[in-house]
């Protein structure tokens, strides 16, 4: 089944604990990308990567990290959480881009900074 | 002002009544337009794109965009209560190849 996943669903931490929230995509897509969802905030793009080795950040990039090592996988770190990175995480692929390819959404992982 | 800017929600429509969704952005230069929806507890899933000025019908569905103007919306007929949802708009800018920017969205509610 072609599908986006990632792990974990669900992290409850502290601040400044450092965590790594994966993604992989099983559909040979060149894009992939992280949002984070806020009430009221909609969809914010923090990074972004048209390829291998590719990255590029987006609105809010600021406290988190990303690599594309391998196409299928680009995990999202956070080295130093704080609160306000509490959010609803969703990752993202599509074939080639955003220009006319359709993004194919995760499930999401929901992340609590304490 | 924001970059790309939904009608604020909620809205309410009747079954069978037809549901209008608005979004502006300010980017003269953007090329790709794109509505999604996303149910409660459930991640985005595209329902609509559009790439230039005019109408793009698909089904119950019909995505207009004046550029002149910067605004793109979705029109929703004979909405059915399953069409409850949050409506996304996303705008591809016209700099980035990878940048996509989303509107704070849009709840609808389709009453029977």
């Amino acid at each position: 089944e072609a599908q986006v996943t990632q792990n974990p669903r669900y992290l409850i931490t502290v601040t400044g604990k450092k965590l790594t929230v994966t993604c992989s995509q099983n559909m040979n897509h060149e894009y992939m990308s992280w949002y984070r969802q806020d009430p009221g905030l909609g969809l914010r793009q923090i990074y972004y990567s048209m390829n291998v080795e590719v990255t590029d950040k987006g609105d809010v990039p600021e406290g988190y990290k990303v690599s594309r090592k391998e196409k299928r996988n680009f995990p999202l770190i956070l080295e130093s959480p704080s609160p306000n990175q509490t959010s609803l995480y969703f990752c993202a692929s599509s074939l080639l881009g955003v220009a006319r390819d359709t993004q194919y959404f995760g499930p999401g992982t929901r992340l609590t900074v304490l | 002002q924001k970059e790309v800017e939904q009608n604020s929600g909620p809205l309410s429509v009747p079954e069978g009544a037809i549901a209008s969704l608005n979004c502006t952005y300010s980017d003269r230069g953007s090329q790709s337009f794109f509505w999604y929806r996303q149910y409660s507890g459930k991640s985005p899933e595209l329902i609509m794109s559009i790439y230039s000025n005019g109408d793009k019908e698909d089904g119950r569905f019909t995505a207009q965009l004046n550029k002149a103007s910067q605004y793109v919306s979705l029109l929703i007929r004979d909405s059915q209560p399953s069409d409850s949802a949050t409506y996304l708009c996303a705008v591809k800018g016209g700099t980035s190849y990878g940048k996509l920017t989303f509107g704070q969205g849009t709840i609808l509610t389709v009453h029977p």
